[in-house]
């Protein structure tokens, strides 16, 4: 209950195009969903979150769909660029104060020129 | 933003050597800390949950005398490899929980590559 299937594992899009990653969690007490955007040799980065009250959330090129009925949320890449290829995870977590993030199985993007 | 610290970004170290690994929060204080590990081409496995002033709390698996985790203040936790073997061999990483009034989310740090030789 407590897992995050991502999919998929690897993806290759050309540049302007619209990669799109999805998840799915067991575990309806999750109430916190955010994507970490990670480059070779670094730590993962907080890309965007959302919380399950809302459907949608955009920021900047990035966008998070969410269903809450379904138990599925998605990242979405508008207009992708060679700089977006790197290695995407969405997690998920209970809003309480110390608790874990359980991560996807993670996407690695290639974005070509 | 909030800011994560991690030293040292990569270190070598001889077999049977420990090794130190600092995580600081820059800009905000946290009372929870968390210590993964992750293998080539792979997700983030959670090893451990520091809280500072306790015990941190191992995953199933993680020797605890082998990953000494020190949570001794609101914005420094440590994590001392002991005894390295080539097997502990890997990039670890420290993310503190920032969800204070100021911060939302959950902060990495830059990772450290260990190599056991």
């Amino acid at each position: 209950q407590q897992q995050v299937k991502q999919s998929p594992q690897s993806l290759i899009v050309q540049k302007g195009g619209i990669p799109i990653i999805n998840c799915a969690y067991e575990n309806t007490a999750f109430d916190y969903f955010p994507w970490y955007q990670q480059f070779p040799g670094k730590g993962p980065a907080l890309l965007i979150a959302i919380r399950p009250d809302v459907s949608e959330k955009k920021e900047g090129r990035f966008t998070i769909s969410f269903n809450k009925s379904a138990k599925q949320f998605s990242l979405h890449i508008m207009d992708s660029q060679p700089g977006d290829s790197a290695t995407y995870f969405c997690a998920a977590s209970i809003e309480t104060s110390g608790s874990r993030l359980t991560f996807g199985e993670g996407t690695q993007l290639t974005v070509n020129p | 933003g909030a800011v994560v610290s991690q030293h040292p970004s990569w270190v070598i170290c001889k077999s049977g050597t420990s090794v130190k690994i600092e995580c600081r929060s820059l800009d905000f204080q946290a009372t929870t800390m968390f210590w993964y590990r992750q293998f080539p081409k792979q997700s983030l496995m959670l090893m451990a949950t520091s809280n500072e002033g306790s015990k941190a709390t191992y995953e199933q698996g993680v020797e605890k005398d082998k990953f000494l985790i020190n949570h001794a203040s609101l914005t420094l936790s440590t994590l001392t490899v002991t005894s390295a073997h080539p097997e502990d061999s890997s990039f670890y990483i420290c993310s503190a929980d920032g969800r204070t009034a100021l911060y939302y989310g959950y902060t990495f740090g830059s990772g450290t590559r260990l190599t056991v030789v």
